[in-house]
């Protein structure tokens, strides 16, 4: 049982690229969720979904975006990369009702030059 | 607006010693308080969970008490061992919402030597 997966692990880009992190879960959950993590900080909420096909922005959307065409799968993208991106990004999964504690993935680990 | 704070930002002890790690919080009321452990390069995982009742949680040598009244939690850590090397991270959920509203504290990282 593999839970959540991220693609990939570690990524550099330079400004103004645009990239597209990837997040798979195998355990049916309805609910997911993107959130960044920054040295010193807590993790803060991307954007979320609560099933296929809705996505709801979180505390830090901006300069991203998201989609969910299947249960399984939650791309995050990034249009057009800033210095500001740099972090590591975490995918999480939680079951039916939104409040059990998440899965997360290992993270892909961002450097915007 | 609603905060979780940790203490210490760091702690070294001796293998096999014990430890307790603090969380104080602001969000009141709340629905119930997790604590995760989160190993370097990899993504947290659930160590406890604990409704607004409840007074302590335990897994394994992991024991996390609650005081609701004061708006503290602690994890208390049992006999460390190497593999306990870790950052430890509280988070609250405030009542009537899912998991996107969590306020997560910032972590304690735990560091154990032989």
């Amino acid at each position: 049982n593999a839970g959540v997966t991220q693609t990939p692990k570690f990524r550099i880009l330079k400004i103004g690229q645009s990239m597209t992190l990837q997040c798979t879960q195998d355990m049916n959950h309805n609910y997911m969720y993107w959130y960044r993590q920054d040295p010193g900080m807590g993790l803060k909420l991307i954007y979320y979904s609560v099933g296929a096909g809705i996505t709801d922005k979180g505390e830090v959307p901006n300069g991203y975006n998201v989609s969910r065409s299947t249960t399984e799968d939650f791309p995050l993208r990034l249009e057009l990369a800033a210095p500001s991106q740099t972090s590591v990004y975490f995918c999480a999964s939680s079951g039916q009702s939104g409040r059990q504690p998440q899965h997360f993935g290992d993270g892909t680990r961002l450097s915007i030059l | 607006k609603n905060q979780v704070e940790q203490s210490p930002q760091s702690l070294i002890i001796l293998e096999g010693k014990n430890c307790t790690l603090q969380c104080n919080y602001t969000v009141s009321p709340f629905s119930n308080l997790r604590w995760y452990k989160q190993d370097t390069g990899r993504g947290p995982v659930s160590l406890t969970i604990m409704t607004f009742s409840e007074n302590t949680k335990s897994n394994g040598r992991y024991t996390a008490t609650l005081d609701a009244d004061t708006k503290q939690s602690s994890l208390h850590i049992t006999a460390s061992q190497l593999s306990d090397s870790a950052s430890y991270i509280c988070v609250v959920s405030p009542p009537s919402f899912g998991n996107e509203k969590l306020t997560f504290g910032t972590g304690t990282r735990l560091t154990i030597i032989p």
